[in-house]
């Protein structure tokens, strides 16, 4: 069954500090995508960044990058240099097939940073 | 540009009572998906359309009907709501399926039903 599993449900990070969110996933297909979301306090997703299974390189946007461990299905969100504004829910996302139309999210991690 | 839009917000209604949660996207996207999201829960998939003219059960389909109107508006529709279908529902749409094309998101609507 695919499944996404997010283990930590909440963490504090210092501002500018670094932070690593945890998300390990489980599909059978070797053709799939994993995704980041963000969720201020205000209720809206927001799409943060997106590794495909046979991307060679750790995909990165700004001060987001995913440390994407294939062999262990790990997919972890570290976000840089710590921003009041990163305060939220973060949920990681997979489409388990080439093909689907669906996204598994997982329970999500709720970030507080500290100024 | 307003990307996707919902309508209402907030809904308050009586089991049995039934209603349309109306969605809207600028994007030209082909793909549109209803979501919900339970407290201490990611997101749900509850029904999704690929492109104009075809809709598919997603992962919690039971007791909410879709209609993919043309290319812009998906709505879902409770038929007689219960206490159980208290909860913040998300639209989102994307333009394709394949590739890194991720999902974007309304601001969802929170319904209460009592």
């Amino acid at each position: 069954a695919q499944k996404i599993t997010q283990t930590q449900p909440g963490m504090f990070v210092q501002e500018k500090e670094a932070v690593t969110l945890d998300c390990t996933y489980d599909t059978s297909d070797p053709s799939y995508g994993l995704f980041w979301y963000k969720q201020p306090s205000s209720g809206e997703m927001i799409f943060l960044i997106y590794q495909g299974s046979y991307d060679q390189q750790n995909a990165t946007e700004g001060r987001y990058s995913l440390n994407f461990q294939k062999a262990r299905k790990s997919a972890n969100l570290v976000i840089s240099a710590s921003q009041l504004g990163d305060s939220a829910m973060y949920f990681c996302a997979m489409r388990p097939k080439a093909g689907s139309y669906q996204l598994t999210f997982g329970k999500g991690t709720k970030l507080s940073v500290i100024p | 540009n307003a990307g996707v839009t919902q309508t209402p917000k907030f809904q308050v209604l009586k089991t049995g009572q039934s209603m349309t949660l109306q969605c809207a996207q600028d994007m030209n996207h082909n793909s549109m998906y209803w979501y919900r999201q339970d407290p201490g829960m990611g997101l749900r998939l509850i029904y999704y359309s690929a492109s104009e003219g075809t809709t598919d059960k997603g992962e919690v389909p039971n007791g909410y009907n879709v209609s993919r109107l043309n290319k812009r508006e998906f709505s879902l529709r409770l038929e007689s709501a219960a206490p159980s279908q208290t909860s913040v529902y998300f639209c989102a749409s994307s333009e394709a399926l394949l590739g890194g094309y991720e999902q974007y998101f309304g601001p969802g609507t929170r319904l209460t039903v009592t």
